[in-house]
């Protein structure tokens, strides 16, 4: 059975880097769309973006100036960092896998990590 | 960017009681729809995926249906544990978007 870590810092300061790394075992990364989603306390899920295997990104518009996804296939892990965070940023971020069929990769959000806490303070 | 329109925002429900929400897309996304349920304190679940292909290991009282921009999640009978919040998501374009949520609660 797959399973998916969420790791990285919980407190993060304003205007610093937010990095998280999300490890991924019982399974292979590869020829999968890895990403990564988040949620405000009490609030709605919002895509943050996504990453293939071969390094090809998608990234929310919304966020794509700040954002930098990569993937380290050697240690089965998929990373994310957004930089210049605000309190807005705050929120649970889930990293997820989305689900492929032999033509697409559009087939929802099967896999999840259980999610990761982090707060921007001073 | 696709906007996804729940409605209701929260229902009340009983047990065994059919129940039905429904997903606006702002444009056509063919079947490209997906229905998430979520707990508290918990990851959202995968439960329905392109519209009405239920996901291996969902109860079979779950059921989807629509094509274009209108789409809707049925639970059958109403168990204890289908108390949570449900999401649709598109997965017709990028950037993926999810509607904000249907609660259903207890009446």
């Amino acid at each position: 059975q797959m399973q998916l870590q969420e790791s990285g810092p919980g407190l993060v300061k304003p205007s610093e880097t937010l990095s998280l790394t999300c490890t991924v075992s019982g399974g292979s990364i590869s020829s999968y769309y890895w990403s990564w989603i988040r949620q405000p306390a009490g609030k709605g899920l919002e895509w943050i973006g996504r990453i293939y295997t071969s390094g090809s990104t998608n990234y929310n518009p919304s966020l794509k100036s700040r954002l930098t996804m990569s993937a380290d296939t050697s240690k089965n892990q998929f990373s994310l960092k957004l930089n210049s965070v605000t309190a807005a940023d705050t929120a649970m971020y889930h990293c997820a896998r989305e689900n492929c069929s032999s033509t697409s990769c559009q087939l929802g959000f099967d896999y999840w990590g259980q999610g990761t806490l982090v707060t921007v303070s001073s | 960017d696709i906007q996804m329109t729940q409605s209701p925002s929260s229902l009340s429900a009983s047990v065994g009681d059919r129940v039905t929400i429904t997903c606006r897309a702002s444009q056509s996304i063919n079947n490209y729809l997906n229905w998430y349920q979520q707990k508290p304190g918990k990851a959202p679940k995968l439960l329905i995926y392109t519209a009405s292909s239920l996901q291996s290991g969902v109860p079979s009282r779950f059921s989807g249906s629509g094509s274009g921009t209108d789409f809707t999640l049925t639970i059958s009978s109403l168990q204890p544990e289908d108390f949570a919040t449900y999401y649709c998501q598109q997965s017709y374009s990028t950037p993926r978007t999810f509607g904000q949520g249907t609660k259903v609660e207890i009446k």
